[in-house]
């Protein structure tokens, strides 16, 4: 199963707004709607910011947010702040192999 | 509120077996999937598998010939077994609960296991 595609880096000015794109097949984020995004900061353990393509955890900034076209899935981040710098993975359920991750995009915020 | 805390060894040989606990405080294991999922250094996210407070579990197909997760609802913990390892399993493991399908919403700091003679 390969890794879904995402972008390996993009980059913001503070308050701006970004968008992260995450591209796999009709086997997982096309056929379901269980796409979820994570933050990770160096030396952390990811964070759930996303789930089930648009659903916001609680005490997640509603400045994230989620949505699903096709076979892609993108996190938009608006009112872009120094703390948003950090990776991002997007994941979805698979037939396959239960849940497959993208290969991560470093966010730069300028 | 729910924490998930992983300890083992760090530093396991070459054809030796890779054990890791990961223990959960704060709420009960008899619920939920528990999973674990590694990141080679410098590297992407790869779910390795889940157990469910029952005891079955679900393994990725590319791993499912060398793990075994397992639970112990008693301890209020579930464990990752990994055999035959080599420097391509040199990772920092993490354990994760899910929240709902292919999503984990709680988990554990990671911890660094290295694989060398």
């Amino acid at each position: 199963q390969s890794a879904l595609t995402q972008p390996a880096s993009v980059s913001g000015s503070p308050g701006q707004s970004i968008t992260i794109s995450c591209t796999g097949t009709s086997s997982d984020i096309g056929g379901y709607n269980y796409v979820s995004w994570y933050q990770q900061h160096p030396g952390k353990a990811p964070k759930l910011m996303i789930y089930d393509v648009t659903n916001r955890p609680s005490g997640v900034s509603n400045r994230f947010s989620g949505s699903k076209s096709g076979n892609t899935a993108s996190l938009t981040i608006s009112g872009l702040q120094a703390e948003d710098e950090a990776d991002y993975y997007c994941s979805s359920y698979t037939t396959s192999t239960y849940v497959v991750f993208g290969g991560g995009t470093n966010l730069t915020v300028l | 509120q729910v924490q998930l805390q992983e300890s083992g060894p760090g530093l396991v040989k070459p054809s030796e077996t890779l054990s890791l606990t990961c223990a959960v405080s704060g709420g009960s294991i008899s619920a939920y999937f528990w999973n674990w999922i590694r990141q080679p250094p410098g590297r992407g996210l790869e779910w390795i598998g889940y157990v469910y407070y029952s005891g079955n579990a679900n393994y990725s197909p590319s791993l499912n010939r060398r793990v075994a997760i397992s639970v112990d609802t008693s301890k209020n913990q579930f464990s990752l077994k990994l055999n035959s390892v080599t420097a391509a399993d040199t990772a920092v493991y993490f354990c994760a609960r899910g929240v709902t399908t292919a999503a984990f919403d709680i988990w554990g700091q990671g911890t660094m296991v290295t694989v060398s003679s």
